[in-house]
């Protein structure tokens, strides 16, 4: 069984960037296909992005592109979510998703979420 | 862009069926999946590739998904049930999901 835990609720100012790192364990990370998705504040789910394994390559929603950076440590198995120029928009609960199977393409795991605000 | 529409709203009897569309063009030639989500809570798998449960899901959920609309079932539906549900698909390497439907139970 997957398991996610992520880091601490963070406040940033607008204009600074944040990274939110979630930890598995169960499985390697080079086993899963990692992807994060946002939920604004009684707002609906939001997809950022995530590791298409068919085209070994990270995706990233067309929206956040040149903002979002998404990163893996394979010797901690820690995948790492980086948004940078934060605006009061992208306060939000931040989720790491994956499933076991490796689809990459639905979620049966999700981490605990990391609250992030933006407020000057 | 690609778009899933869901109604805001859906409310049902206890016991009785519930059923949550979601709508978007030529839906029924990809991949459906719905995720429930309680205040607070993150979000979990109840139905994948259109029709199928994960394990520890149980019966009750059920998913279809032709033309342009998916639809989630849930008979007998329980007071747990309650929740929001938003279903997910994928097109041109995005995924995209619906604005969500928060199901009442009363």
């Amino acid at each position: 069984q997957v398991q996610l835990v992520q880091s601490g609720a963070e406040v940033k100012k607008p204009g600074a960037s944040v990274k939110v790192s979630c930890k598995v364990s169960g499985y390697t990370l080079t086993e899963l296909s990692m992807h994060w998705v946002r939920q604004a504040p009684g707002k609906g789910l939001e997809w950022m992005g995530g590791f298409d394994p068919e085209d070994d390559e990270t995706i990233y929603a067309q929206k956040l592109q040149g903002r979002l950076t998404m990163t893996e440590d394979t010797s901690t198995d820690t995948a790492y979510m980086e948004l940078s120029s934060l605006t009061s928009e992208d306060t939000a609960v931040y989720y790491c998703a994956t499933d076991e199977a490796g689809s990459g393409s639905y979620y049966t795991d999700w981490g605990q979420g990391t609250l992030v605000t933006v407020s000057s | 862009s690609y778009e899933l529409t869901q109604p805001p709203s859906v409310s049902v009897s206890p016991g009785q069926t519930a059923s949550i569309t979601c709508s978007g063009h030529k839906l029924g030639e990809k991949y459906v999946c719905w995720y429930q989500q309680t205040p607070g809570q993150s979000p979990v798998l109840v139905i994948y590739q259109d029709t199928t449960r994960p394990s520890g899901i149980p019966e009750r959920f059920s998913g279809s998904n032709s033309g342009n609309t998916a639809t989630l079932t849930i008979s007998g539906t329980q007071a747990m049930d309650e929740a929001d549900y938003y279903c997910q698909a994928w097109d041109s390497s995005t995924a995209v999901f619906g604005g969500g439907t928060k199901l009442t139970v009363l």
